[in-house]
């Protein structure tokens, strides 16, 4: 059984540039999150998506968006990038949504590094 | 507002001994608990999934233990080995969020 899939792995932006990164959730899995994990803040929840309708969302500005397939698959983008959005994002699929879902299982990772 | 705490944030220790990992949380209304491991530049693995109606959880030389009322859970490592070396974190789900991490524990298991 496939795990999650991100893509980009590593990609290099510059300031005002936007971003678009992937994420193929476990299949059967309908719920995908998404995660900002920094050195100074460490992991931040950004968004969770199920059945392509956004179902929560962290305290992040605007300029983090994100949306869900037919097929569960999710994307996020990042529009007019700063230097302090360079961070690993990371994906995490669950078989439903909202906090009492079980398992989460993530995938590898996108390093964004913006200059 | 749910804050998670792992102490130490760095550990080593011999290989063969056996440790445990601390996770404190404030707020007790938890649904569920997730002990994660973590490698440098890797996404996170999941180890051990403790529900809020259960106390412990075991999978192989791991063993989590949760105490709802006091905030905290423990993450058991028996016999330690160097390819256990890795940051561990711990998140809880309350409220309408999905998991809350801790900052972890950088763990180091000398050969």
């Amino acid at each position: 059984k496939a795990g999650v899939t991100q893509t980009p792995r590593y990609l290099i932006k510059t300031r005002g540039q936007q971003v678009t990164l992937s994420c193929s959730p476990i299949s059967g899995h309908r719920s995908v999150s998404w995660y900002q994990q920094t050195p100074g803040q460490g992991l931040q929840f950004l968004f969770e998506y199920f059945s392509e309708t956004q179902r929560n969302k962290g305290n992040f500005p605007g300029r983090f968006s994100g949306r869900q397939f037919s097929n569960s698959r999710s994307e996020m983008n990042v529009s007019t990038l700063e230097l302090g959005d360079s961070a690993l994002y990371l994906c995490a699929s669950s078989p439903t949504a909202g906090p009492n879902t079980g398992e989460l299982f993530f995938g590898e990772g996108s390093r964004l590094t913006v200059l | 507002k749910q804050e998670v705490t792992q102490i130490p944030a760095a550990l080593s220790v011999p290989e063969g001994e056996n440790l445990v990992l601390n996770c404190s949380f404030t707020d007790s209304a938890i649904y569920n608990l997730q002990w994660f491991r973590q490698d440098p530049g890797k996404g996170l693995t999941s180890l051990l999934l403790i529900q809020s109606s259960q106390r412990e959880q075991t999978s192989g030389r791991l063993n989590a233990s949760l105490d709802k009322s006091s905030g905290r859970s423990t993450l058991y490592i028996a016999a330690s080995q160097p390819g256990d070396s890795a940051t561990y974190l711990c998140a809880v789900t309350s409220g309408t969020y999905k998991y809350i991490f801790g900052t972890g524990t950088r763990l180091k298991v000398l050969a």
